[in-house]
């Protein structure tokens, strides 16, 4: 596609139910980022993925959140069992090249925005 | 550990007014700094980025200056338009193939005509 599509745009789960957030990147791109955004806040890393492999996952808040890229393209990051302070915006974002360098720009979906109630 | 630290807002300007939103920084070794943008209802946008000290990253009429000495990463533009309206974020990413992008809070400007 044109650009970073994220799925649903907005989710209202009830507290304890399970949710999963679908990122389709930039056809080819083969770095893959899940952020999360607070309200209020800047995006905070989560995840990162190369192709199909998960680099790095340093940012995930709590054995709750999984994500995966089984085909190095779509990524779904899931939330077992959300909590109220799960809600925020998470952002997925995709690049050509790998991680962060020079020259690399980062493309970012519109997010996907969690409620829970 | 790396961090932005951005002015908080929000800003309010006139139209044609001038424009600065403070960015410093700390992080070890010799990252790559950004900013990028978010219009109302819209993903974030890559605005500008400088890979080294003393370069300049500009773009539709914004600039920002790498100042490694002062470890500051100013956006300034000369004259504001009501279409600026957004929230602004400054970002860092430590010179690592892997590394994140780490990102301040952000800094919403209004512009008013």
């Amino acid at each position: 596609g044109a650009g970073v599509s994220q799925s649903p745009r907005y989710k209202v789960a009830k507290r304890g139910q399970d949710v999963a957030l679908r990122c389709d990147p930039i056809s080819g791109h083969v770095s893959l980022f899940w952020y999360q955004q607070a309200l209020g806040q800047g995006p905070e890393f989560l995840t990162y993925f190369q192709n199909e492999a998960q680099l790095d996952k340093s940012g995930l808040p709590s054995d709750r959140f999984f994500a995966e890229r089984p085909e190095g393209s779509v990524s779904t990051l899931k939330i077992q069992r959300t909590q109220q302070e799960d809600s925020a915006v998470y952002l997925c974002a995709s690049s050509l090249a790998q991680g962060t360098l020079s020259g690399n720009t980062i493309y970012f979906g519109e997010g996907s925005w969690l409620t829970v109630v | 550990g790396n961090s932005v630290t951005q002015m908080e807002g929000p800003v309010t300007l006139s139209e044609e007014a001038f424009l600065t939103i403070n960015c410093t920084y700390t992080a070890t070794g010799y990252p790559s700094l950004f900013w990028y943008v978010q219009y109302p209802g819209e993903g974030l946008q890559l605005l500008l980025k400088a890979t080294k000290a003393d370069d300049k990253g500009s773009n539709k009429g914004f600039e920002a200056t790498y100042r490694k000495e002062t470890t500051s990463f100013h956006l300034e533009k000369g004259s504001v338009q009501v279409s600026d309206s957004a929230v602004y974020f400054c970002a860092l990413s430590a010179y690592s193939g892997n590394t994140p992008l780490v990102f301040g809070k952000g800094t919403r400007l209004s512009v008013i005509a």
